[in-house]
């Protein structure tokens, strides 16, 4: 079982460019999240998507976007990277909003120079 | 910020309980606390979860106080490997905190 796949996993950009990290679920989850962690910090929720076709800003929406492309696909887009974005970037999907537990990926390494 | 709040850092004997305290005075009467796991930076791990009740299971148990404002999560026998951050959340607040650190001595 894949569970939650994230790609890539690593990933290194230059300030100003724009790149896109892609999540999908084989789960057959409602709801799925995106969340980054800074270097000896929490988890803190970037994006979610409640159901597919909704998207709603979490705490740390500033500099980047998402699409729910379908039930199992959830990108996160950063249109123009900045080193303040150099995180550990983590999918996570669940069955409903407020129903189960968080399935995580393992976790996209993105550095900006 | 997140509902929760956790210390920061604790330290267990290898082979003792480890009873790993979480703040939610602000829960609501339907909102479930989970547990989760999070070992060097793999993605977290879901541990335990309740509501009311106490709930046990084959990694750990979960005692929430009659008004609901605490838990805590004891695992029974501390290993090496449960060395970890240890992260509690309000299941429709979806926010982390910064989570309790908990390093396992032999």
């Amino acid at each position: 079982n894949a569970g939650v796949t994230q790609t890539p996993k690593f990933q290194v950009l230059k300030t100003g460019q724009s790149m896109t990290l892609q999540c999908a679920q084989d789960m057959n989850h409602n709801s799925m999240y995106w969340y980054r962690q800074d270097p000896g910090m929490g988890l803190r929720l970037i994006y979610y998507s409640a159901s597919e076709g909704t998207t709603d800003k979490g705490e740390v929406p500033n500099g980047y976007n998402v699409s729910r492309l379908n039930k199992r696909e959830f990108s996160l887009r950063l249109e123009s990277a900045a080193p303040s974005q150099t995180s550990v970037y983590f999918c996570a999907s669940r069955t409903g909003p407020n129903t189960g537990e968080l399935f995580f990926g393992e976790g996209s390494r993105l550095t900006v120079l | 910020d997140a509902k929760t709040t956790q210390p920061p850092s604790m330290d267990c004997a290898e082979g003792r309980a480890a009873n790993l305290p979480c703040n939610h005075s602000t829960i609501s009467g339907n909102e479930y606390v989970y547990w989760y796991r999070q070992i060097h930076s793999q993605g977290p791990q879901y541990i335990i979860h309740g509501l009311k009740n106490n709930e046990t299971n084959e990694m750990a148990s979960l005692i929430i106080t009659e008004d609901r404002k605490s838990s805590t999560l004891i695992l029974p026998h501390a290993t090496l490997r449960d060395t970890a951050v240890y992260y509690c959340i309000v299941i429709d607040d979806m926010r982390f905190g910064a989570g309790t650190r908990l390093t396992v001595k032999p």
